[in-house]
C-alpha cells in the first residue's frame, strides 16, 4: 500500500467547533490533493498543492483552507463545521514533473467526518 | 473544460466471469493519460490500469485490461475472471496539462459467488 495517511479515520462532532484534518506522505512527492466524496461516491477536488507553499482551490467551492509548509504534510482545517461539512475527505500525493503517465495519484485512507 | 462520464452507476457479474465498465470523456488536449482506479468497501483507493493517449496499444494489467478508443472518447475498462475480490467501487479518470484528475461518477461492482 502506498505511504499516504490520514487522521482520524473517524470524526464526529459538534457544529462550530475547529476541526483540522490531517495528511501525511513519506513519498517525498510535491503534488498533494484533498478530495470530498459524498455520499454518491463521487469524487470533487476541493484542494491542491504543488509544492511548498503552494496551495490552490479545487473545483468544487469549500469552506475549508489548507496549508502547506512541509513537504510531507497538507492539513485540512474547518474553522467552523457544519452539518454540511459531512463527507469522506480524500488525501492524495503524485509526483512527476509536467504531465506523465506516472502522474498517477497515491491515496489515503480517508476521514469520515460527521457533523452533528 | 474536460469532462469524464461513466453511465453505469452499478454492474454485477458471476465470478470467474468477464466484465466491462464502459467510460466516455471529453477533453481538447491531444496529450493526455487516461486511468482506471478502484475503491475496495472501507479501503484505499488503487489504481488498476493506466493508458497514454497517444499510445493506440491497450494496456494491459494481468486480468485487468481497457479499450482505448481515443477518436471515440471511449476508455472501457475488462475485467477477465472475476473474483471476490474485485467487488469495489470503479473510478474513470483523466489527466490532462493541469495535472488535476477528473474522476468519473464511478460504478459500483458486485461480484456474486
Amino acid at each position: 500500500e502506498a505511504d499516504i495517511y490520514q487522521t482520524p479515520r473517524y470524526l464526529v462532532i459538534g457544529t462550530g467547533k475547529k476541526i483540522t484534518l490531517e495528511c501525511s506522505q513519506t513519498m517525498g512527492h510535491d503534488k498533494m490533493y484533498w478530495y470530498q466524496q459524498d455520499p454518491g461516491m463521487e469524487l470533487h477536488l476541493i484542494h491542491y498543492s504543488y509544492g511548498v507553499n503552494s496551495t490552490e482551490k479545487g473545483d468544487l467551492s469549500s469552506e475549508s483552507t489548507v496549508s502547506r509548509i512541509r513537504t510531507e504534510h497538507f492539513p485540512l482545517t474547518l474553522e467552523s463545521a457544519r452539518p454540511s461539512h459531512t463527507s469522506q475527505y480524500l488525501c492524495a500525493s503524485g509526483e512527476g514533473a509536467g504531465l506523465a503517465v506516472w502522474n498517477e495519484q497515491f491515496f489515503g485512507p480517508g476521514t469520515r467526518l460527521t457533523v452533528l | 473544460a474536460q469532462t469524464v462520464t461513466q453511465s453505469q452507476p452499478e454492474m454485477s457479474v458471476q465470478e470467474a466471469e468477464t466484465v466491462t465498465l464502459s467510460c466516455t470523456y471529453d477533453t481538447s488536449e491531444s496529450d493526455y493519460y487516461l486511468f482506471w482506479y478502484k475503491q475496495p468497501p472501507s479501503r484505499q483507493m488503487i489504481l488498476v490500469i493506466r493508458q497514454e493517449a497517444y499510445k493506440q496499444q491497450n494496456a494491459t494489467e494481468n486480468r485487468f485490461s481497457v479499450n482505448f478508443q481515443k477518436a471515440a472518447k471511449s476508455f472501457s475498462l475488462k475485467i477477465s475472471d472475476s473474483q471476490l475480490g474485485d467487488a469495489a467501487m470503479y473510478f474513470c479518470s483523466l489527466i490532462q496539462g493541469a495535472q488535476k484528475l477528473v474522476f468519473g461518477q464511478g460504478t459500483r461492482l458486485t461480484i456474486n459467488p
